[in-house]
């Protein structure tokens, strides 16, 4: 089945401790982006990725890290979570940065205390 | 940056057909984009504009006028499973490389029996 997987679904975690959220593709896509979505702010993206090894900012890349070393993995990484990265977020695939179709994995749902 | 503007909330009743109406302001336009999201899930594709007009999916059909900077979503024959978030997201041409889209703060539809 073609999908986007993301781990953990739900984390609870405390201020300053690295985490990283895990997301995957089967779809064999080259683009791959994260977004946060927030009440009253909608999708927000993070950072996105056009292939291995390229990867960019979108519009709220502060306090976040990704990598995309192969095809099918993009990683989000807090280094030091704050409270104000509690978030839902979504991983999200494309075939290319031009397609109009993204695909969105599940959600992870990230509260930092 | 891109402006977008949808209606924070509206409720129908089953059967109806209901418009959500989606306004925006940005420069090199390269598409619009609706989005379906139930609460506590990912958003999935509806549909995808980018020359003027109607495009008719099943009971869902989505407009176009680049020159009003407006779209609509009109959903005909609306069930209770159609109760959900509807997002609006803007393209524009890649500076740098990438299209990036920028998503409006969506839509609650409330349909009730």
């Amino acid at each position: 089945e073609a999908q986007v997987t993301q781990n953990p679904r739900y984390l609870i975690t405390v201020t300053g401790k690295k985490l990283t959220v895990t997301c995957s593709q089967n779809m064999n896509h080259e683009y791959m982006s994260w977004y946060r979505q927030d009440p009253g702010l909608g999708l927000r993206q993070i950072y996105y990725s056009m292939n291995v090894e390229v990867t960019d900012k979108g519009d709220v890349p502060e306090g976040y890290k990704v990598s995309r070393k192969e095809k099918r993995n993009f990683p989000l990484i807090l280094e030091s979570p704050s409270p104000n990265q509690t978030s839902l977020y979504f991983c999200a695939s494309s075939l290319s940065p031009a397609s109009y179709e993204q695909y969105f994995g599940p959600g992870t749902r990230l509260t930092v205390t | 940056g891109q402006n977008i503007d949808q209606p924070t909330e509206m409720t129908a009743t089953e059967g109806a057909i209901v418009q959500i109406n989606c306004t925006y302001q940005t420069s090199g336009f390269n598409g619009l984009f609706w989005y379906q999201q139930h609460a506590g899930e990912a958003p999935t594709f509806l549909s995808y504009n980018v020359l003027d007009g109607l495009e008719e999916k099943g009971r869902f059909s989505s407009f176009l006028s680049r020159s009003k900077g407006y779209s609509y979503l009109l959903l005909k024959e609306l069930q209770m499973k159609d109760s959900a978030s509807y997002l609006c997201a803007v393209r524009v041409l890649p500076s740098g490389g990438s299209y990036i889209p920028t998503f409006g703060r969506g839509t609650s539809l409330i349909v009730h029996p």
